[in-house]
């Protein structure tokens, strides 16, 4: 049963560039969830996806976007990149039901922008 | 904000009991309690959650006080692999991170 998987696993880009990065959620899942983490910070909440809208949303500006498939793969998309959002980007799955489903994460892309 | 407060760090011996407390004085009748680890360059991994009981998995039990206004997260027989930073979370539908407890488990 694979778990969460993301791609790719690095990436290096340069300041105004733009990325996309990729989700594949655990077998079973609906929701997929994005966080960014900082070196040395706890992850922080991007936003959310379910049945392909974004249901929730972080303190993120509108340069980081996302869209969700209808086979529940997500992908967060990154505009005009800045030097601080170097970062480890993790994606999330979880069951919308029964409420409390923990997420279940990935090992996340390594983000340097140069 | 994070609404969950832990020790910044913590130490235990191989083989014996880690207990990692969490108080989330703030929680909200309907808000779980969930606990992850990261290890360095891994993505966080789910540990156990609860509501109001206490609860017991393969890794891990989940202590919850009466009040629900803090928990203890045990290992029961710490190894040199469950050296990691702790994660304890209150909340349903999304989770906020704080900055954990880092346990150094030592020989």
């Amino acid at each position: 049963d694979a778990g969460v998987t993301q791609s790719p696993t690095h990436l290096i880009k340069t300041r105004g560039q733009q990325v996309t990065l990729r989700c594949s959620p655990k077998s079973g899942h609906d929701t997929v969830s994005w966080y960014q983490q900082a070196l040395g910070q706890g992850p922080q909440f991007i936003f959310q996806y379910y049945e392909e809208e974004e249901r929730q949303r972080g303190n993120f500006p509108d340069r980081f976007s996302g869209h969700q498939f209808p086979n529940y793969s997500s992908e967060l998309n990154v505009n005009a990149l800045l030097l601080g959002d170097s970062a480890l980007y993790l994606c999330a799955s979880s069951l919308v039901a029964p409420r409390g489903s923990p997420l279940h994460f990935g090992n996340g892309t390594r983000l340097t922008v140069t | 904000d994070a609404k969950t407060t832990q020790p910044p760090s913590m130490d235990c011996a191989e083989g014996r009991a880690a207990n990692l407390p969490c108080n989330h004085s703030t929680i909200s009748g309907n808000e779980y309690v969930y606990w992850y680890r990261q290890i360095h360059s891994q993505g966080p991994q789910y540990i156990i959650h609860g509501l109001k009981n206490n609860e017991t998995n393969e890794m891990a039990s989940l202590i919850i006080t009466e009040d629900r206004k803090s928990s203890t997260l045990i290992l029961p027989h710490a190894t040199l692999r469950d050296t990691a930073v702790y994660y304890c979370i209150s909340h349903t539908d999304k989770l906020i991170f704080g900055t954990g407890t880092r346990l150094q488990v030592f020989p």
